[in-house]
């Protein structure tokens, strides 16, 4: 079946650091890809997506680009603050519509 | 748009006794779907609705759970009995007819601890 699969954490990071997070997939179609961001306390909040190869999700300086040829979705962020410090979930939809998510990644930026 | 909202927010009681989780999905949204994460198993899918029908229980994990959706504009969990296992952040996020290509939006949780 479908599945996504990314790099697991803790990442540590100070402040202004180049922040990667991996995540491949695997799916028999063409899904859609998203990330999700989980502050503390809260539920899930979408970050970006991609519906089809070569497009690139942006948001809050947060990319990925949704590449067919090496079935990922990596997700960047240039220079990263305190406040993203939070669980950074992969997900896409399967051929049912239902997401699957990868295991999380957390992601801790000290000042 | 006041978003999913779900309740309560922090639940706790004794093994044994009945649970209920309620959400309110965004207006307009056809699909409902209830998760439960914990560390151990991460984020799980347990059930969700299409136009309040129930459409793929199999992520429900015993028949001590159930879900009901009787409108568009709610649905509730329920445990009956409940355990310690079934400690877990609860979920709801509805999505409207666009499923595969829109993004779920999702509820804030429910903390459940079984004691």
């Amino acid at each position: 079946g479908d599945s996504v699969t990314q790099m697991e954490g803790p990442v540590t990071l100070s402040e202004e650091a180049f922040l990667t997070i991996n995540c491949t997939y695997t799916a028999t179609g063409y899904p859609s890809l998203f990330w999700y961001v989980q502050y503390p306390g809260e539920g899930l909040q979408l970050l970006l997506k991609a519906t089809k190869a070569d497009d690139k999700g942006s948001n809050k300086g947060f990319e990925a680009t949704y590449r067919k040829e090496t079935t990922s979705f990596h997700l960047e962020k240039g220079s990263v603050q305190v406040s993203d410090s939070a669980v950074y979930f992969c997900a896409l939809t399967d051929s049912w519509g239902k997401l699957q998510f990868g295991a999380g990644t957390q992601v801790v930026v000290t000042p | 748009d006041a978003g999913v909202i779900q309740s309560p927010r922090h639940e706790v009681t004794e093994m044994g006794q009945e649970v209920t989780l309620r959400c309110k999905p965004i207006s307009g949204h056809d699909y409902l779907f209830w998760y439960r994460q914990t560390m151990m198993r991460g984020l799980e899918l347990l059930i969700y609705f299409n136009n309040n029908v129930p459409i793929d229980d199999s992520g429900m994990p015993e028949d001590r759970f159930s879900a009901k959706m009787p409108n568009a504009s709610f649905s509730t969990l329920k445990i009956q009995p409940s355990e310690p296992r079934d400690s877990a952040v609860y979920f709801c996020a509805t999505v409207g007819s666009d499923r595969n290509n829109q993004p779920q939006h999702f509820g804030d949780g429910t903390r459940l601890s079984i004691l």
